[in-house]
This record gives structure tokens, C-alpha cells and sequence, in this order.
């Protein structure tokens, strides 16, 4: 069975633009959710989807936002890139909308010039 | 809120050598206690967890954690690590849903 898969690996974009990242749960997961990881530091929570509805947002500004497929894939958007967004972009899966076990994918590294 | 605190940042030990890593956690109600680890180069993966029930628990490589709920504390310990225990450990405790908090992560370095 695959895993979590993102796409892209790494991406690199300047100031004020947009940015579209790309998570593929495990087969039979209904549920993603998005981390931020900043150099140096844990994991942030950003948001969870479960069947294709927002299910929890952290503490992000509303340049932030995500969408679930109904084929549960998920997308995260920024919009206005600041310098400060440079950071790896995780995506995890789960079966269900309560706590099961999260399956993180490998990332999206993103840096902002 | 709740928040995730580890202790130590870096630490370096020998092979054969003994590990505790520490993790203190605050939130006054039921939580969820997870340890997980990334490998250079690897993602995330869940080392172990605790629901309820028994309050010391074993997870993969040799790894357990004792939750001690009057220290609000989960320290993974291993008796006995290897070179290839090198990796960082991330603790992170949630409190019924999906978010996971994370403490800032232990980077562990195993010399041979």
C-alpha cells in the first residue's frame, strides 16, 4: 500500500505570490490534516478535512486555506506569500474523523525569496 | 492551550548507552500522548502511543514511554541505543480530535 504522498518536493517562490501544495491520503483515509514544520521546531497544526469538510483550523492567518476532493485528496493554498511561510508543508492521513493514528507523508519544502 | 515541552534539544550518547527523553505536557483534562520519530532523510513515523490503560507503554526498536499523570510527563526511555537510533523525536499530545501539538523535538546523535 502507498503512503501519504505530496507533491511538490521542494518549491521555491518569492514574496506576494501564491502557492498550491498537494496531499494523496492512504487508500480507505478519509480524513488530512496540514502541519507546518519551521526549521527548528515541532510540527504546527494548520487545518483538518474530514469528508470534505473543515473539521479544525489553527492558528494561521486567512491567507491560509485548504480544500478536500471527494476522492479525499487535499490542497493547501497561500495566498500573499511572506518570507516567514518558508517552511516544510505536512500532510497526514487518517480512517476517521476522531483520533486514529496519523500517517505523515514526506513534505513539501518551501522556501520564499 | 495545550503545549508540549522537551526537555532537551540535542543530546549525544554512545552506543549502548541509555536513553530518557523528556516530555512534559500541559492540559487538565483526558489527552492522547504520542511519540514520534524522523530519520534523516524520512518522514514522520509514530514510535508510540498512549490512550489509556497501562501507563507504561512499548512501541517499535525497543522504545517505551511511562505516562505519569500527577507529573504530567511521558519520557521515552531505551535501555540500549544504536547508531541508528540517530534521528529526532518529536512528543505531541492531543486532546480527542485530529490536532496534534508537538513539542519542539530532541535531536539525538548516536556515535559508534
Amino acid at each position: 500500500d502507498a503512503g501519504v504522498t505530496q507533491s511538490p518536493t521542494h518549491l521555491i517562490k518569492t514574496r506576494g505570490q501564491q502557492v498550491t501544495l498537494r496531499c494523496s491520503p492512504i487508500s480507505g483515509h478519509k480524513s488530512v490534516s496540514w502541519y507546518q514544520q519551521v526549521l527548528g521546531q515541532g510540527p504546527q497544526f494548520i487545518f483538518q478535512y474530514y469528508e470534505k469538510e473543515e473539521r479544525g483550523r489553527g492558528n494561521f492567518p486567512d491567507r491560509f486555506s485548504a480544500r478536500q476532493f471527494p476522492n479525499y485528496s487535499s490542497e493547501l493554498n497561500v495566498n500573499a506569500l511572506l518570507l516567514g511561510d518558508s517552511a516544510l508543508y505536512l500532510c497526514a492521513s487518517s480512517w476517521g474523523q476522531a483520533y486514529n493514528e496519523q500517517f505523515f507523508g514526506p513534505g513539501t519544502r518551501l522556501t520564499v525569496l | 492551550a495545550q503545549s508540549v515541552s522537551q526537555h532537551n534539544h540535542h543530546v549525544i550518547l554512545s552506543e549502548a548507552a541509555s536513553l530518557e527523553l523528556g516530555c512534559n505536557y500541559s492540559y487538565g483534562g483526558t489527552v492522547n500522548l504520542f511519540w514520534y520519530v524522523q530519520y534523516p532523510g524520512q518522514h514522520l513515523q509514530l514510535l508510540l502511543k498512549y490512550f489509556s490503560g497501562d501507563p507504561l507503554v512499548k512501541g517499535i526498536k525497543g522504545f517505551e514511554a511511562e505516562f505519569i499523570k500527577s507529573k504530567f510527563s511521558f519520557n521515552l526511555r531505551k535501555p540500549s541505543v544504536q547508531w541508528s537510533d540517530t534521528a529526532e523525536y518529536f512528543c505531541a499530545v492531543t486532546t480527542g480530535f485530529q490536532k496534534l501539538v508537538f513539542g519542539t523535538g530532541t535531536r539525538l546523535l548516536v556515535s559508534p
